[in-house]
């Protein structure tokens, strides 16, 4: 069984498409991340949802609109992409959103999408 | 503004020859710092959770310790599999509930 499952794997589109990435987890987590991970391996918190209710939104362009239909899933959707929005996109989970934190976060396998 | 620097970029090992990784944090307030291990392809996974200066943790062949300014992750007697980036993150006590990553070290191991 997959902890977390992102899908698709993989997108390549052209640019000024609009493209959905969905998650789910599986282990009864209360909270979900958006990451993204650039070429250099760098890994930026983007959003999180705790019981599907919105507690940390960096600062991404607002092309991106994630969405919690349910405190299983969170989806994102990105409008009118750009070549720099290439990268891999993770989403992650967390039984604990806030107080104590073990830092323990369930990634998926990852999306990675590439803007032609 | 909290940062997180790891170095080595890259490091290739030879099977069994033991090395350290390491991750200076500058951050207002440490709430805790987490490693994590990426295979290529795949999401990164949890390791290691360290609260305060003087704590150490151990799995396996890996041994993660913290000070005040930085931690190391030692990697006794090193095997193939083991061959993965490794990242560091830390959580600052008033930041919000998130984590703020380096950009790891590829660590390589040799048969």
């Amino acid at each position: 069984d997959t902890a977390v499952s992102q899908t698709p794997k993989y997108l390549v589109t052209q640019m000024g498409n609009d493209k959905s990435i969905k998650c789910e987890q599986n282990l009864g987590h209360d909270t979900m991340y958006w990451y993204k991970q650039d070429s250099k391996k760098f890994l930026k918190i983007m959003f999180s949802y705790n019981n599907k209710e919105l507690i940390i939104n960096e600062t991404v362009p607002n092309r991106f609109s994630p969405k919690s239909p349910d405190k299983a899933h969170l989806n994102l959707h990105i409008n009118s992409l750009e070549l720099g929005d290439s990268a891999v996109y993770f989403c992650a989970s967390s039984q604990v959103a806030g107080g104590p934190i073990t830092g323990e976060l369930f990634f998926g396998e990852g999306s990675r999408l590439t803007v032609l | 503004e909290d940062q997180v620097t790891q170095s080595p970029e890259a490091l290739r090992l030879q099977e069994g020859e033991s090395s350290s990784l390491n991750c200076s944090y500058t951050v207002s307030g440490l709430r805790g710092l987490f490693w994590y291990r990426q295979d290529p392809g795949k999401g990164p996974e949890f390791l290691f959770t360290l609260y305060s200066a003087g704590e150490e943790k151990e799995k396996e062949r890996l041994k993660a310790t913290l000070t005040k300014k930085e931690s190391f992750l030692h990697i006794t007697a090193p095997k193939p599999e083991d061959s993965a980036t490794y990242l560091c993150a830390v959580q600052a006590r008033a930041g919000a509930n998130n984590l703020f990553f380096g950009t790891g070290t590829r660590l390589t191991v040799i048969p």
